[in-house]
């Protein structure tokens, strides 16, 4: 069965360094993978998803898939990134094409 | 453009009442599913629907039942509540083709 890693629970960063949020899986297949975020007491939103290759709010994020991570990326972190990513993947096979979450990274900017 | 809408927001039950989570989703999304968050395991799934009369059971499903009439409406029902089942719940409905989930607003379940 599929599983995804996030191994940090916790992040701190100062406003203005570089944040990365890892993201390990395991899945034998080719998976879609996304990454979502959850401000504070507000719904999970789409960040980003490896397909599209874009960057938003200044996120990025590359699959690699020798390594089979999916780490998030931003150079300059700013306090209004402080909120819950949660790496997420996606099976391609079979009718069941459901989500599977890892246990989510608190990242907190500090000013 | 409402999405994915759930009520109630709060609900604070007692052991072994029952009552059903509401979800409905406007985009005629085929996927829905149901998730609860729980700190320091993330979402897991419940239970989900690939289309209307189609359900199935996800990681952690015993305690609740769905169903799916039609494509706008998915609810959870909690069979008899327990302690174990406080919890955040997510409805979540997608195309099955690709692309992201929308998620609803959550539910604050407790029970007591």
């Amino acid at each position: 069965a599929q599983r995804v890693t996030q191994p940090e629970k916790l992040l701190s960063v100062f406003k203005g360094a570089p944040v990365e949020l890892k993201c390990n899986y395991s899945y034998s297949g080719s998976p879609e993978l996304f990454w979502y975020v959850q401000y504070s007491r507000q719904r999970l939103q789409l960040l980003l998803r490896h397909i599209s290759r874009e960057s938003i709010k200044g996120f990025t994020a590359d699959l690699n898939k020798g390594e089979t991570s999916f780490h998030l990326k931003k150079p300059f972190a700013q306090e209004e990134d402080s909120a819950m990513y949660y790496c997420a993947l996606r099976v391609s096979s079979g009718s069941a094409r459901q989500l599977t979450f890892g246990s989510g990274t608190q990242l907190t900017v500090l000013p | 453009n409402a999405g994915v809408t759930q009520t109630p927001k709060f609900q604070v039950l007692k052991t072994g009442q029952s009552m059903t989570l509401q979800c409905a989703q406007d985009m005629n999304h085929e996927y829905m599913s149901w998730y609860r968050q729980d700190p320091g395991m993330g979402l897991r799934l419940i239970h989900y629907s690939v289309g209307a009369g189609i359900t199935d059971q996800g990681e952690v499903p015993n305690g609740y039942n769905v169903s799916r009439s039609t494509t706008e409406d998915f609810p959870l029902r909690l069979l008899s509540a327990a302690p174990s089942q406080t919890s955040v719940y997510f409805c979540a409905s997608s195309y099955p083709r690709g692309g992201g989930a929308f998620f609803g607003q959550g539910t604050r379940l407790t029970v007591v």
